[in-house]
């Protein structure tokens, strides 16, 4: 079954940086796009980033995070990444990887599966 | 940019059937929705695909009790026989191409309690 498992979460200071990761299983991790997700507290769920599921050709960002976040992936290791830079107080959240639903390039990218997400904090 | 309206909140009774609504902005009728559930302390959970005809298609493991539907703009998700596992957050999602490329969008969540 489809599995997405989360880490590299904690606590960080204003500016400070921080990596994130999806070890992805379950499915040929190569053949499909990916997407970082999150959550601030108490709130609904933000887009952050997409990339494709070659070697990450194309990228895109919410307009919020473009140019201090940046999405790769390692398909010969089934990882998914998510550096964060210049972190701010309000990029506090709960960041999950979600896997698109389209196979390559065909049909309607839209999440169909989630990870259980790992939990930034930035604070002084 | 398409944007998507939700309801913030809806309750229904144990048992009862309930409909959710997530609207497509002017312009963006046509677009293919899921819906996406969220249990309290939990991650979301991937329900379904919603066509602007109507189809659906459910995610593994989603019981027959949940079912999608659509009119013109408006995308539904219907709950029947309602139980208590399914008081939750219930978000819409889809995508679109801007002058900048592609983006995604979620609607702003529908509280659903079970009375």
């Amino acid at each position: 079954q489809v599995q997405l498992v989360e880490s590299g979460g904690g606590v960080v200071q204003p500016g400070g940086s921080l990596k994130l990761s999806c070890a992805a299983s379950g499915f040929t991790f190569s053949n499909y796009a990916m997407h970082w997700v999150r959550q601030a507290p108490d709130k609904g769920l933000e887009w952050v980033a997409f990339i494709r599921y070659d070697d990450g050709t194309k990228k895109y960002f919410g307009d919020s995070v473009k140019g201090r976040f940046t999405i790769s992936r390692d398909n010969s290791k089934n990882t998914l990444y998510l550096q964060i830079n210049s972190l701010r107080t309000e990029d506090t959240a709960v960041y999950y990887c979600g896997k698109d639903s389209a196979t390559g390039d065909f049909g309607d990218h839209l999440v169909d599966y989630w990870g259980q997400g790992t939990l930034v904090t930035v604070s002084s | 940019q398409v944007v998507l309206t939700q309801s913030p909140s809806a309750s229904a009774s144990l048992g009862a059937s309930v409909k959710l609504t997530c609207t497509l902005s002017s312009g963006h009728s046509s677009y293919t929705i899921a819906w996406h559930q969220q249990r309290p302390e939990k991650g979301p959970r991937y329900l379904m695909k919603v066509n602007n005809d109507g189809s659906h298609r459910k995610g593994d493991g989603i019981p027959d009790r949940f079912s999608g539907s659509s009119s013109g703009a408006e995308r539904y998700l219907t709950i029947s026989s309602l139980q208590s596992e399914d008081e939750a957050d219930y978000y819409c999602q889809t995508w679109g191409t801007g002058p900048s490329g592609p983006s995604w969008v979620f609607g702003g969540g529908t509280k659903l309690t079970v009375l």
